[in-house]
């Protein structure tokens, strides 16, 4: 299993410009969120789905959406870049217990710039 | 509503010497709580979790964890730390029933000094 990927790596975009970060499992997890991390601030949620077709915000949704028509892929749209959303951008996935909660896996990160 | 504090930023300790990392945490329900590692360049990990029963919980690399309700504190230890363990550590906290958002606590950066 590759677990969850997320591409690109990093990425630098002006401000204004739109972009697409990716996100898939192959773990058949129901359960997938975008985070960002920003120093001093932990992971905060941005958005999340509990199955295809069904996503709902986070704690910092503005400026991005999101779209659920796989189980396997949950991609991360930035509308208009600001120099704000730099941050680095992490997708999580997990089964989506509903008695005991399953851990979280997640991908390796996009490193975004916004100048 | 819940939150995580973790009260310490950064951490330095010297190889081999034992290490506590704090968390505290403040719900009004049940809780279930977590300790993820994150490497450097890398996406986090999981290193142990509470749901019930014993509070002492044991997670990978040697790592525990003690949950004392009284206090609402989630502390990770080890007692002997090795330069490998130099990385960021989160504590998170979920509450319970069906799906609930994971809230994490801003970290703790451990470096362990040769």
């Amino acid at each position: 299993n590759a677990g969850v990927t997320q591409t690109p790596k990093f990425q630098v975009l002006k401000t204004g410009q739109s972009m697409t970060l990716q996100c898939a499992q192959d773990m058949n997890h129901e359960y997938m969120s975008w985070y960002r991390q920003d120093p001093g601030m932990g992971l905060r949620l941005i958005h999340y789905s509990v199955g295809a077709g069904i996503t709902d915000q986070g704690e910092v949704p503005n400026g991005y959406n999101v779209s659920r028509s796989t189980t396997e892929d949950f991609p991360l749209r930035l509308l208009s870049a600001a120099p704000s959303q730099t941050s680095v951008y992490f997708c999580a996935s997990s089964y989506a217990g509903q008695v005991e909660p399953y851990e979280q896996y997640f991908g390796p990160g996009t490193r975004l710039t916004v100048t | 509503a819940q939150s995580v504090t973790q009260l310490d930023s950064q951490v330095p300790v010297f190889e081999e010497a034992p290490v506590e990392l704090r968390c505290n945490y403040s719900s009004s329900v049940s809780v279930y709580l977590f300790w993820y590692v994150q490497y450097p360049n890398q996406g986090l990990q999981l290193l142990l979790k509470y749901l019930s029963g014993s509070t002492l919980v044991k997670g990978i690399n040697g790592f525990e964890a003690e949950f004392n309700k009284s206090q609402t504190s989630f502390h990770l230890r080890k007692p002997s730390v090795h330069i490998s363990d130099t990385a960021e550590y989160f504590c998170a906290v979920r509450g319970p029933g069906g799906y609930q958002k994971v809230t994490f606590g801003i970290g703790t950066k451990l470096q362990v000094i040769p």
